[in-house]
């Protein structure tokens, strides 16, 4: 099944606790992106790629970090996470970006909760 | 600084009557225009999309028109059931070397009576 998934789907953690959140494609899609979703301010990009070892920052970039080794994989890393990073984390995947091809398929979302 | 507007946070239509969602943009630079659905504890779902060049595409019950001088653009559904209560996302890309970059709104929670 053509899917995109996100680990962990939730987690409770404390400020400054370096974690990672892992989101992987099994389409090999060429484009890959994070998004965050919060009350009031819907969709925010956080980073996305084009490719293998490409990526470029979006909307709201800061105390994140990406990297994109493989293709499948695009994990989202918090080095040094906040309480303001508490949020509904989503992955994406498409063949090749939003604007060439329609049909981004999301993963099913990481709620984050940093104390 | 939004860039992709939805200024109404909900729209509340009676079952088979018409719903449109509306979207303002500020960049003139925006040439690609989407429209995503998200259903409560799942990921957003594409759902229609227009280039610039176009002022109107429709697909099955979902029409959307750009009015590029009043940089503005709509979502029409009709006839609207039950089924589309959800939250409409609308999203704009500027091509070149920032072709990634998706700009969202901030969403309009539509919710279909019967």
């Amino acid at each position: 099944e053509a899917q995109v998934t996100q680990n962990p789907r939730y987690l409770i953690t404390v400020t400054g606790k370096k974690l990672t959140v892992t989101c992987s494609q099994n389409m090999n899609h060429e484009y890959m992106s994070w998004y965050r979703q919060d009350p009031g301010l819907g969709l925010r990009q956080i980073y996305y790629s084009m490719n293998v070892e490409v990526t470029d920052k979006g909307d709201v970039p800061e105390g994140y970090k990406v990297s994109r080794k493989e293709k499948r994989n695009f994990p989202l890393i918090l080095e040094s996470p906040s309480p303001n990073q508490t949020s509904l984390y989503f992955c994406a995947s498409s063949l090749r970006g939003p604007k060439l091809d329609n049909e981004q398929f999301f993963g099913p979302g990481t709620r984050l909760t940093v104390l | 600084d939004q860039q992709v507007k939805q200024n109404s946070p909900s729209l509340s239509v009676q079952e088979g009557r018409i719903s449109i969602l509306n979207c303002d943009y500020t960049n003139s630079m925006f040439d690609y225009f989407l429209w995503y659905k998200k259903y409560p504890a799942e990921g957003p779902t594409f759902l229609i999309s227009i280039s610039s060049i176009k002022d109107k595409n429709e697909d099955g019950r979902f029409t959307v028109f750009l009015n590029k001088s009043a940089k503005h653009l709509s979502l029409h559904i009709v006839p609207s059931q039950p089924g589309d209560s959800a939250v409409y996302f609308c999203a704009a890309s500027v091509g070149g070397s920032t072709l990634g970059r998706l700009y969202f709104g901030r969403g309009t929670q539509l919710t279909v009576w019967p």
